[in-house]
């Protein structure tokens, strides 16, 4: 079973605007990290908050989460059609899970 | 470092016989992860291992496969016998404690 569920399952936007993905989960963690996968290829790391932390920025992803509602969002500003991937989340602590995943559709 | 390697690529393979994926982590990683990955279920943890020994093998479907780390650069994940259901991509990924994973481009199999 699925320890992180990401909402929406698929997000269309046009170019320039901002994608906002969440993320919920179930148990406890010790952070959660966010990754990337374009079509047919391996995941890639994008950013890591730890449990402790409320907020971090890396480039144009922002990413926020709330203990007290086992839930995380990443925002991702000016999108690019280079952006057009699936996204997922990831929890890690006593348990490691991966989320159902978001699919990114950024319009040129 | 060139990364996690996993070989072969791609697989495809009758049903019936034996499968195995490999997999080389980054040095100095002490945690290795398999992953499966297909449309119906997403991403499912299989196996991981830390320091070489496996923490947690519930994810394995069944008793048909089987998973080891004989030493700190190198897992092996095998399936005997094949079947058909088990056509997925599969992805080992490894780790400094829990600081994120670097995957690995993954085996794509086929079992026809």
């Amino acid at each position: 079973s699925q320890q992180g569920e990401e909402d929406p399952q698929a997000l269309s936007i046009q170019e320039g605007e901002n994608a906002t993905m969440n993320c919920s989960y179930k148990t406890s963690i010790n952070n959660l990290q966010w990754y990337r996968q374009n079509s047919g290829r391996g995941l890639v790391h994008l950013i890591l908050i730890r449990s402790n932390e409320r907020e971090k920025h890396s480039g144009r992803l922002r990413v926020t989460l709330d203990t007290s509602k086992k839930s995380s969002s990443l925002l991702i500003t000016a999108s690019r059609a280079a952006d057009t991937a699936s996204y997922f989340c990831a929890t890690a602590g006593n348990q490691f899970y991966f989320g159902t995943g978001t699919s990114l559709t950024v319009i040129p | 470092d060139a990364g996690v390697i996993q070989s072969p690529r791609h697989e495809v393979t009758e049903m019936g016989q034996e499968v195995t994926l490999r997999c080389k982590p980054i040095s100095g990683h002490d945690y290795l992860f398999w992953y499966r990955q297909t449309m119906m279920r997403g991403l499912e943890l299989l196996i991981y291992f830390n320091n070489n020994v496996p923490i947690d093998d519930s994810g394995m479907p069944e008793d048909r496969f089987s998973a080891k780390m004989p030493n700190a650069s190198f897992s092996t994940l095998k399936i005997q016998p094949s079947e058909p259901r088990d056509s997925a991509v599969y992805f080992c990924a490894s780790s400094r404690q829990w600081e994120g994973y670097t995957f690995g481009s993954g085996t794509r199999l086929t079992v026809v």
